[in-house]
C-alpha cells in the first residue's frame, strides 16, 4: 500500500498571502495524484488532478507541482473562501486508492 | 448536470447489517467507475471500495474486505454499499463518487455524504 504523507497538518495564513502544501508518497506514483479541497459539513472538491492539472472550474491561484514521490500544492493569495482542509490522493496504484491525512489551512 | 444523492444512513448496532444507496443523475452508470469513500468524525478521508465502468472489476479496502459489497442496478441508476458485521469504527459519514472520464482514477463528482453511526 502506497502511504500518503501531508504536511504541515495546519498552517496559519494571513488572508492575501501565498500557502505552499505537500505531499508525499512512500513509492513512486509517478504523477498519479490529486488534490481535493473540503470544508466544514460539505463533501471533497477536486482542485488539481494528474499532479498538475486543474479541474474544471478551479481558479488559477490553485496549482500543482511534483511528481515521483514529492508533490506541492501551491495558493498563490489565499481568498476567505480559501480557508479549508486540503487533501492529497494518489491512484498511480490503483486499485487501492489511498489519501493523505489532510492539511488544514487556516486564518492567521 | 452530475448530480449524486446518497441514503440510507443511519444508527445500527455493533454485528448488524446496513446498505447505503447512491441515486445519479445526468450521466450513464455504465460509463464510468463509481467509489465509495468515507470519513469518520474529526478524521480524514477513507478510500473503501470502487466499481468499475463496466461492473465486471469491485475493490475493497483492507479494512472493509469480505464484509462490503459494492453493486449497481443501471435500470435505477443506483449504486450500493452492502455494508455487513458493522463495528463501531466503521462510524463515518459515506460518500459516492465518480470518477472524471471512463477511463479516469481521479475523482471528480461527490454526492453530499450519508452518515452512519454504530453503536449500542
Amino acid at each position: 500500500e502506497v502511504v500518503m504523507t501531508q504536511s504541515p497538518v495546519t498552517l496559519s495564513v494571513s488572508p492575501g498571502e501565498g500557502a505552499t502544501l505537500s505531499c508525499r508518497a512512500s513509492q513512486s506514483i509517478r504523477n498519479g495524484l490529486a488534490w481535493y479541497q473540503q470544508k466544514p459539513g460539505q463533501a471533497p472538491r477536486l482542485l488539481i488532478y494528474d499532479a498538475s492539472a486543474r479541474a474544471t472550474g478551479i481558479p488559477a491561484r490553485f496549482s500543482g507541482s511534483g511528481s515521483g514521490t514529492e508533490f506541492t500544492l501551491t495558493i498563490s493569495s489565499l481568498q476567505s473562501e480559501d480557508f479549508a482542509v486540503y487533501y492529497c490522493q494518489q491512484y498511480n496504484n490503483w486499485p487501492l486508492w489511498t489519501f493523505g491525512q489532510g492539511t488544514k489551512v487556516e486564518i492567521k | 448536470q452530475v448530480q449524486l444523492v446518497e441514503s440510507g444512513g443511519g444508527v445500527v448496532q455493533p454485528g448488524r447489517s446496513l446498505r447505503l444507496s447512491c441515486t445519479a443523475s445526468g450521466f450513464t452508470l455504465s460509463d464510468y467507475s463509481l467509489h465509495w469513500v468515507r470519513q469518520a468524525p474529526g478524521k480524514g478521508l477513507e478510500w473503501v471500495a470502487v466499481l468499475s465502468y463496466d461492473g465486471s472489476n469491485k475493490y475493497y479496502a483492507d479494512s472493509v474486505k469480505d464484509r462490503f459489497t459494492i453493486s449497481r442496478d443501471s435500470s435505477k441508476k443506483t449504486l450500493y454499499l452492502q455494508m455487513n458485521s458493522l463495528r463501531a469504527e466503521d462510524t463515518a459519514v459515506y460518500y459516492c463518487a465518480r470518477v472524471n472520464g471512463t477511463y479516469s482514477l481521479y475523482l471528480a463528482y461527490w454526492g453530499q455524504g450519508t452518515l452512519v453511526t454504530v453503536s449500542s
